[in-house]
């Protein structure tokens, strides 16, 4: 069964501070790895990752893929409040994604 | 263009009726997609379309739990004698293609819940 682990569960830091976000996967047929930003229902779209070791940039977010060590990361450098938001990744095998179960996080001012 | 669009946005229903959830798809977009989210839980697929072909309905929790689709438009998931441990927000999303390398487009959501 596919399966895709986030760490941490939920986070709390202040304005300023750098956050980076786990997710591992076990996928049989992996395609690619998506991350996505859930604020209230509709997870937004953030990043897709096929290929090992380039990172992928937008702004203060950047992640990166490791195929040989089945995980990537996401990056948020000089966190604001508004990045407050459960952030998820997925993994896309075929035609389905499974998401992980997402981390929490909380920008205090 | 507009996005992913569903209807309604919220709905409570009395446990063993049926409801009915729609989803508009973006215009163009031939693979369609439902999830459910439990509250404080990940995101659960439940069944996936692809242009004309058979549904994939492998996520599909029970024989309460259909969808259809017409075409590459419009989907409705349809869910019978629903129970409380359904209450969930509903989730359909379209991508331009069900292959990877094309991202999922979510629409708003559902809010259900069964009393």
């Amino acid at each position: 069964e596919d399966k895709v682990v986030q760490s941490p569960l939920s986070l709390v830091v202040h304005e300023g501070d750098t956050v980076t976000l786990n997710c591992s996967y076990e996928v049989t047929n992996f395609r690619s790895l998506l991350w996505y930003k859930q604020e209230k229902k509709a997870p937004t779209f953030l990043f897709m990752l096929t290929s090992s070791g380039i990172e992928k940039k937008s702004g203060r977010l950047s992640s990166i893929l490791d195929k040989k060590e089945l995980f990537s990361i996401l990056n948020i450098t000089a966190t604001q409040t508004g990045d407050s938001a459960v952030y998820l990744c997925a993994s896309n095998a075929g035609n389905m994604l499974t998401f992980g179960g997402g981390t929490r996080l909380m920008v205090k001012p | 263009g507009a996005g992913v669009s569903q209807s309604p946005s919220n709905k409570v229903t009395e446990k063993g009726k049926d409801v009915e959830l729609r989803c508009d798809p973006i215009s163009g977009h031939t693979a369609l997609y439902w999830y459910r989210q439990r509250l404080g839980q990940g995101l659960e697929f439940l069944i996936y379309f692809q242009g004309n072909s058979a549904p994939d309905k492998s996520g599909l929790p029970s024989d309460r739990f259909s969808a259809e689709r017409t075409g590459e438009s419009v989907s409705t998931l349809t869910i019978q004698r629903t129970q409380q441990e359904d209450s969930a927000v509903y989730l359909c999303a379209s991508s331009f293609r069900g292959i990877s390398g094309y991202e999922q487009y979510f629409g708003p959501g559902t809010r259900l819940t069964v009393t």
